[in-house]
């Protein structure tokens, strides 16, 4: 199972709300990343949580606030967002250490900042 | 440092010809080499990857590639095109030094099935 959920699949939100992104895996993988995709362009990474612990930050704004509460889950809290946030919102994971590394994508949450 | 270059951001192909979508890296390590494809407002789905081993990889949905040191080239192909292969393709090179999870990704290429 190669499986990586991820919910809400849309969401709407105002400048001033806070709102929170999830992603759930269980294929034991210790990596986990959220990345941002702008239409037509291809996936930024923004985080990236190995053995749950940040260890890559791509010096993104602090409205955006991850989260990796256990080895499965992942979160991305959202605060004061800007219209130009709006993004398809991809979370992966793939195993840590020496091994090849291949990140499984979630199905990603549309959001639209209003 | 690490780059990929898609060289087509558009192909079109009628329905049961070959597929071709070009892939260019550059690495300074022996890299890792990912096709991925994205359905319209869906997410990443892995197709192959090369790791090293075998130089031709095959991948889900009869597509292969071919790992080409000499050229640093990973191309995309498939034999015979069908109309659910119309999406968005990524080439994707990871630095394999140890520790280092980033990938690159191609700018990508928009495959187009006509009918």
């Amino acid at each position: 199972d190669t499986e990586v959920t991820q919910t809400p699949k849309h969401l709407v939100m105002g400048m001033t709300n806070k709102k929170s992104l999830k992603c759930e895996q269980h294929m034991g993988h210790r990596a986990m990343y959220w990345y941002k995709q702008k239409a037509k362009k291809p996936p930024e990474l923004m985080f990236v949580y190995s053995y749950e612990k940040l260890s890559i930050n791509e010096s993104v704004p602090s409205r955006f606030s991850p989260e990796c509460p256990n080895s499965s889950l992942l979160n991305l809290h959202l605060h004061a967002l800007q219209p130009e946030d709006s993004a398809l919102y991809l979370c992966a994971s793939s195993q840590e250490g020496r091994t090849i590394g291949t990140q499984y994508f979630g199905p990603g949450t549309r959001l639209l900042v209003l | 440092a690490q780059s990929v270059t898609q060289l087509d951001s558009h192909v079109s192909v009628s329905e049961g010809t070959p597929v071709l979508l070009r892939c260019n890296y550059s690495s300074s390590y022996s890299p890792s080499l990912f096709w991925y494809v994205q359905h319209p407002n869906k997410g990443l789905q892995l197709l192959l990857k090369y790791t090293s081993a075998a130089t031709l990889v095959k991948g889900i949905n009869g597509f292969e590639a071919e790992f080409k040191k000499s050229e640093t080239s990973f191309h995309l192909t498939k034999p015979s095109a069908h109309m659910s292969d119309a999406a968005e393709y990524f080439c994707v090179v990871r630095g394999s030094n140890f520790g280092n999870e980033k990938l690159t990704f191609g700018t990508g290429t928009r495959l187009t099935i006509i009918p």
